[in-house]
């Protein structure tokens, strides 16, 4: 069964401290994987998409990593700030004949505190 | 660009009554989705269109769901008859066809709760 699974659950960390979240996933065959922000009330707004050839990408201070082989990605924030308090959402991507399908993880909750 | 915009931002609504959500997609797109979120099974297709043409529709949880899109600007989401289950927040996201590669941009959604 395709599955994404994001962890921890939820975070607590001190503004200008960094974070790291992950994401694992058993999503066959692999086509991309993408992660989105999430902001209290507001729809899910793309941070990056990443194919299978690409180990890292940035959008600021934050940067996604991706290990095809195991199957694997974290996303790491740099110098968190109050505005980074989100739900982080791993999503993954499959094409098959039937077409395209995303497949979302359940997010990790992340509180940036003073 | 004003991104897709959705309508009502909140419905509240007792059971047995219909529920019809709105959506105008971003100018452009071609590919044309609903979601829903709940806490404890967060984001889950319903359906999507493809140039306004219903693509996959798997994710309808039954009959009382239904899905249009009569022209690219637009599309609605409707319950008959509505049921407390199908409190959630209702997503409606868009993107260039060939969303592969391409990212979705989500509205703000609409808070239903049915009591």
């Amino acid at each position: 069964k395709n599955q994404v699974e994001q962890s921890p659950q939820s975070l607590i960390i001190l503004e200008g401290k960094n974070c790291t979240l992950q994401c694992n996933y058993t999503v066959s065959p692999f086509s991309n994987l993408r992660w989105y922000k999430q902001d209290t009330g507001r729809g899910p707004v793309s941070l990056t998409i990443m194919t299978f050839s690409e180990n890292t990408k940035s959008n600021g201070r934050y940067t996604a990593t991706l290990d095809a082989d195991t199957k694997q990605s974290s996303l790491h924030i740099t110098a968190s700030q109050l505005s980074d308090s989100a739900s982080y959402i791993c999503v993954v991507t499959t094409f098959t004949g039937g077409g395209n399908k995303l497949t979302f993880g359940t997010g990790t909750q992340l509180k940036v505190e003073l | 660009d004003a991104g897709v915009i959705q309508s009502p931002r909140h419905e509240v609504t007792e059971m047995g009554q219909e529920v019809t959500l709105r959506c105008k997609p971003i100018s452009g797109h071609n590919s044309l989705f609903w979601y829903r979120q709940t806490m404890m099974r967060g984001l889950e297709l319903l359906i999507y269109f493809n140039n306004n043409v219903p693509i996959d529709d798997s994710g309808m949880p039954e009959d009382r769901f239904s899905a249009k899109m009569p022209n690219a600007s637009f599309s609605t989401l409707k319950i008959q008859p509505s049921e407390p289950r199908d409190s959630a927040v209702y997503f409606c996201a868009s993107s260039l066809r060939d969303f592969h590669n391409s990212p979705l941009h989500f509205g703000n959604g609409t808070r239903l709760t049915v009591t």
